[in-house]
């Protein structure tokens, strides 16, 4: 395994509840992720943190809200989400070269009803 | 601009037959490479990476990979499956010329059967 945690592992949401994914790295890195991974879609980068600054946001809607208070940890704030928001999201770790490798978590599989 | 492809969306093979997932890239930089797998409901895994090194590049798990510039390819083989080697395989290019930007192949399902 990883030195990339996520909690919850599974998480089944309605329309109009407010909810949080977690994810921390014990890996000493500088950097981290969250995809998305839906089926029959390549990985989607959302966004990525720099020093906890946020470095890049690919034009995700504002129903996902990042927060990275500290190197070591990320969070994904979802709200008013839709069903084609259900996939599985992953989040991920580097230290902040340009060909560092990456290491993800285990994901945590999330259901829109 | 960066992409990668991966050939085969599916690929079956025999317990104790070789294996070869192909991929082929497209970089305006000298790209890092990467192979990924991913087992049902797990996270993805680091299985090798290629830096401009060693064009032949040896993972996890008895996996190998060549770097070959002049196809622009970087396929995944491995000389004997087993059948812990059923999973999703991704080919990812990393180096757009800033930041660490990974861009991901849409994955090889690999089923080894007996």
């Amino acid at each position: 395994e990883t030195g990339v945690t996520q909690t919850p592992r599974h998480l089944v949401m309605g329309m109009t509840n407010k909810k949080s994914l977690k994810c921390e790295q014990h890996l000493g890195h500088n950097a981290m992720y969250w995809y998305k991974q839906s089926a029959k879609k390549p990985l989607e980068l959302m966004f990525v943190y720099s020093l906890e600054e946020r470095v890049e946001n690919n034009s995700v809607p504002s129903r996902f809200s990042p927060e990275c208070p500290n190197s070591s940890h990320l969070f994904l704030h979802l709200h008013t989400l839709q069903p084609e928001d259900s996939a599985l999201y992953l989040c991920a770790s580097s230290a902040r070269g340009a060909s560092d490798t990456q290491y993800f978590g285990p994901g945590t599989r999330l259901t829109v009803l | 601009a960066q992409s990668v492809t991966q050939l085969d969306s599916h690929v079956s093979v025999s317990e104790g037959t070789p294996v070869l997932l192909r991929c082929n890239y497209s970089s305006s930089y000298s790209p890092s490479l990467f192979w990924y797998v991913q087992h049902p409901n797990k996270g993805l895994q680091l299985l090798l990476k290629y830096t401009s090194a060693a064009t032949l590049v040896k993972g996890i798990n008895g996996f190998e990979a060549e770097f070959k510039k002049s196809e622009t390819s970087f396929h995944l083989t491995k000389p004997s499956a087993h059948m812990s080697d059923a999973a999703e395989y991704f080919c990812v290019v990393s180096g757009s010329g800033g930041g660490n930007k990974l861009t991901f192949g849409t994955g090889t399902q690999l089923k080894v059967e007996l």
